[in-house]
């Protein structure tokens, strides 16, 4: 089974400063990655994802993350904060099944202090 | 390109009274269709999901159901609504070609009083 912890609830950085939200993940196979963002009341968007590839990856609005397995961690960063920024991040595993599921972290509150 | 529409945006039913969500994928065809919940301050529960015409698969008993009439129509019904069902409601859908990532649609908010 595979699971995510994201360890923290809440992040609070200023405005023009760098991001760090941290992930770490549980898989019995080579897991797929990736990182969801939430704006209140809106869907969920892809930022990027991990598939085996290049371990850093680099996704929408100056995003990326680093896949690191002997961490077992997949952080995402950013390095200036944007107002536009702030929201919900989820770190997400996927499953390898036939429904191809995907367990959620249960997310970050990023707040952008200007 | 693909959307993904869910209606409606928001809803408020009071306890007791039927519920019909509906969510539909434009530019694909034959995608996996999901439907989650995601309760206050809380991730995501996969509720539903569906690999094609008529095949629902359930991962959470529950009070609700859902359903699939055509390719690119996801429905999520319950006859009779519980307090305990509010939250925001989310369609996803997963294309042929992804290996995982789903695309989530804009959400229904469901308040029940």
């Amino acid at each position: 089974a595979q699971s995510v912890t994201q360890l923290d609830s809440h992040v609070s950085v200023s405005e023009g400063t760098p991001v760090l939200l941290r992930c770490n993940y549980s898989s019995s196979y080579s897991p797929s990655l990736f990182w969801y963002v939430q704006h209140p009341n809106k869907g969920l968007q892809l930022l990027l994802k991990y598939t085996s590839a290049a371990t850093l990856v680099k996704g929408i609005n100056g995003f990326e993350a680093e896949f690191k397995k002997s961490e077992t961690s997949f952080h995402l960063t950013k390095p200036s904060a944007h107002m536009s920024d702030a929201a919900e991040y989820f770190c997400v595993v996927s499953g390898d099944t036939g429904r191809r599921a995907l367990t959620f972290g249960s997310g970050t509150r990023l707040q952008v202090q200007p | 390109s693909q959307t993904i529409h869910q209606w409606p945006a928001t809803l408020v039913q009071p306890v007791g009274s039927p519920l019909s969500l509906e969510c539909t994928v434009e530019g694909t065809s034959n995608p996996n269709l999901y439907w989650y919940r995601q309760a206050a301050g809380r991730g995501l529960q996969l509720l539903f999901y569906s690999v094609g015409i008529g095949q629902i698969s359930s991962e959470v008993p529950q009070n609700l159901s859902a359903s699939r009439p055509q390719d690119r129509q996801f429905i999520l019904s319950s006859k009779k609504l519980l307090l305990s069902d509010s939250g925001f409601y989310l369609c996803a859908w997963r294309g042929l070609r992804d290996r995982y990532e789903q695309y989530f649609g804009p959400g229904t908010r469901l308040t029940v009083t």
